[in-house]
């Protein structure tokens, strides 16, 4: 069955960095675009980034866009968010999500990890 | 900008509730790609509506998404017990990006 298993979460400082990486297994992973959705602490749900399946194209949401960057590793089945100049407002729930295919959604979540931003 | 949902709906057991999602011409009002979660208390989101209307195999038929011009709906009929839990809708924009709604706490009386 699909999974879909996020870590590198934690506790960091303003201005600093973190890398999220997200395990994928059960489905052939270079055949689906994949993306990275967040949630704030009692909030909704907000859309952060895809890539293709290739990893050729990327859009980001303009709140993060120039600071963070996702990246995907066809051969090791894996997808990544790179975090840089963190503020408070990223803490979040990131959870890695599958896109569909061919269907036109976001289909398959991971259990997401917990960010947090403070000094 | 997010999606305009209501903050809250409350129904009774057997009854049936409808939650709103509006947007904008350019996004549910411009794409027939507009989803729905499902996300119960400490757990990730369950897709349960896909494409405004249809429904991923295992939803039950009781969960039902419509559109009417810029406003998608997501009706869930018979309530039951489980069914309390916060509904997220979401939309295509552009570009591969989406957005979403503020998110509904359904409660079951």
């Amino acid at each position: 069955q699909v999974q879909l298993v996020e870590s590198g979460g934690g506790a960091v400082q303003p201005g600093r960095s973190l890398r999220l990486s997200c395990a994928a297994s059960g489905f052939n992973f270079n055949t689906y675009a994949m993306h990275w959705v967040r949630q704030a602490p009692g909030k909704g749900l907000e859309w952060v980034a895809v890539t293709s399946d290739d990893g050729n194209l990327k859009y980001y949401a303009d709140s993060v866009r120039g600071r963070f960057t996702i990246s995907r590793d066809n051969s090791e089945n894996t997808l990544y968010l790179q975090m840089n100049s963190l503020r408070a407002e990223d803490t979040a729930v990131y959870y890695c999500v599958r896109g569909g295919n061919p269907t036109v959604t976001m289909e398959c979540w991971g259990q997401g990890t917990l960010v947090t931003v403070s000094s | 900008s997010a999606l305009t949902q209501p903050a809250s709906v409350s129904g009774s057991p057997g009854q049936s509730i409808t939650i709103s999602c509006t947007g904008t011409s350019s996004d549910v009002g411009g794409y027939n790609y507009v989803s729905w979660y499902q996300q119960h208390p400490g757990k990730a989101p369950k897709l349960i509506i896909y494409e405004v209307s249809n429904r991923p195999s295992g939803v039950p038929d009781r969960f039902s998404g419509s559109k009417s011009g810029n406003t998608a709906s997501l009706t869930i009929s018979g309530l039951q017990a489980e069914d309390e839990a916060d509904y997220h809708c979401t939309s295509y924009i552009s570009d591969s990006a989406w957005v979403f709604g503020g998110g509904t706490k359904l409660t079951v009386l």
